[in-house]
């Protein structure tokens, strides 16, 4: 059961590159995720799809794109990376029930230089 | 709106020693509360979970208790291992659904 399938693991961008970061499920759960983790800040919202076709802005969307491709697939892309997008990026899923539980992926470390 | 506020770490403990992680929170409503494990080069998971007023969740020898009269869940286990050294989060997700909160983590470490 692969559970919340993210890629690349690694990424390394110059400043003003682009790239897309993605995510795929195969629990068949309605709400998926970005989060990203910085050091001493926890795990900040960027972008949330409640069930396939709709997407919400979280606590920290600027500089960041999301596309709920499918109910299985949520990309998050970067159009023009900054230093300060350098952090690991989770992706998450969940049912959509109010009490259910996040699944997360194992990250994605991008550095921005 | 809401936040969580977990004590600051990081907590260095020996094995079998006691564990008690703080957290505190601001909601409105009812949240449900939940402890998340991290452990390194991995993604959260689900340690425990509480979804009403003094409901104990409990996994793996932890334990949290939903207290809305202080606004906590901590988190507690009686005899910590070396496999215990993780992150830990508290979360919760408020009344409106699908949004969860989570504090800063606390990173234990737990010596043999």
């Amino acid at each position: 059961n692969a559970g919340v399938t993210q890629t690349p693991k690694f990424q390394v961008l110059k400043t003003g590159q682009s790239m897309t970061l993605q995510c795929a499920q195969d629990m068949n759960h309605n709400s998926m995720y970005w989060y990203r983790q910085d050091p001493g800040m926890g795990l900040r919202l960027i972008y949330y799809s409640a069930s396939e076709g709709t997407t919400d802005k979280g606590e920290v969307p600027n500089g960041y794109n999301v596309s709920r491709l499918n109910k299985r697939e949520f990309s998050l892309r970067l159009e023009s990376a900054a230093p300060s997008q350098t952090s690991v990026y989770f992706c998450a899923s969940r049912t959509g029930q109010e009490n259910s539980p996040l699944h997360f992926g194992n990250g994605t470390r991008l550095t921005v230089t | 709106g809401n936040s969580v506020t977990q004590m600051e770490g990081p907590v260095t403990l020996s094995e079998e020693a006691f564990l008690t992680i703080n957290c505190t929170y601001t909601a409105t409503g009812y949240p449900s509360l939940f402890w998340y494990v991290q452990y390194p080069g991995e993604g959260l998971q689900l340690l425990l979970k509480a979804t009403k007023a003094d409901d104990k969740g409990s996994n793996k020898g932890f334990e949290a208790t939903y207290r809305k009269e202080t606004t906590s869940f901590h988190l507690e286990k009686g005899s910590v291992q070396v496999s215990d050294s993780a992150v830990y989060f508290c979360a919760l997700s408020g009344a409106a659904g699908n949004k969860l909160t989570f504090g800063g983590g606390t990173r234990v470490l737990v010596k043999p």
